[in-house]
């Protein structure tokens, strides 16, 4: 049973304009969740983390959103390199430790 | 400041043998996770050491087990391999959850 869901398999976005990630999640115990991008034959890279109790943290060109009545997370990218090109996983935890993780969307940005 | 690093990067095995994969975390990160990734899949977690104890565990058989060492370095043992096991182990060490956590690059295992 996947409690966290990414259904965008792929994504392509133009250099310079906004890419937007989802992330969907079936418990609502959950209470931490991350961002991560992993390029090819490397381990996921964090990029961001957003807890329950806020709706929204930036970090530079990086932005996470949390509408835990939704259960749904998303990532924004503004604005979008070619270097941000990898697959992003979100991941979602209830106690901080065990984190679920989302099958991944594959972005490509570009040029 | 020395990252996450996993020990071999790649291994063949025979369904049925046992293997142990090595980790060591991040400098000052006392928490060490596992996690299996299959192709085409997330990271699946197996399981979590705070200062040598298991800290956690995800559904995974009890053939999978693990230890932490007192410098936080850790290993993942899995005995009686099966061709289901052939994925991509993942370590990763992490001090607070906000901070993330910090993964290595991997062990590529297969299983024949």
């Amino acid at each position: 049973d996947q409690q966290v869901k990414q259904n965008s398999p792929s994504l392509s976005v133009q250099e310079g304009r906004i890419s937007i990630l989802n992330c969907d999640y079936t418990n609502s115990m959950f209470d931490y969740f991350l961002w991560y991008k992993k390029y090819p034959a490397e381990g996921p890279t964090f990029l961001i983390s957003i807890s329950s109790i806020k709706d929204k943290n930036e970090d530079g060109r990086f932005t996470v959103f949390l509408n835990k009545s939704a259960k749904h997370l998303s990532l924004h990218i503004v604005p979008s390199q070619p270097g941000d090109s990898a697959v992003y996983f979100c991941a979602a935890a209830n106690t901080g430790n065990q984190f679920y993780f989302g099958t991944g969307t594959s972005l490509t940005v570009i040029p | 400041e020395t990252g996450v690093t996993q020990s071999p990067t790649h291994l063949i095995k025979t369904r049925g043998q046992q293997v142990t994969l090595r980790c060591s975390s991040q400098s000052g990160h006392n928490t060490v996770s596992w996690y299996q990734q299959a192709l085409g899949q997330g990271p699946q977690f197996i399981f979590q050491y705070y200062r040598e104890e298991e800290n956690g565990r995800g559904n995974f058989p009890p053939r999978f087990s693990g230890l932490q060492f007192p410098n936080y370095s850790s290993e993942l043992n899995v005995n009686a391999l099966e061709l289901d096991d052939s994925a991509l182990y993942l370590c990763a060490s992490s001090l607070t959850w906000d901070r993330g956590l910090h993964f290595g690059p991997g062990t590529r295992l297969t299983v024949t």
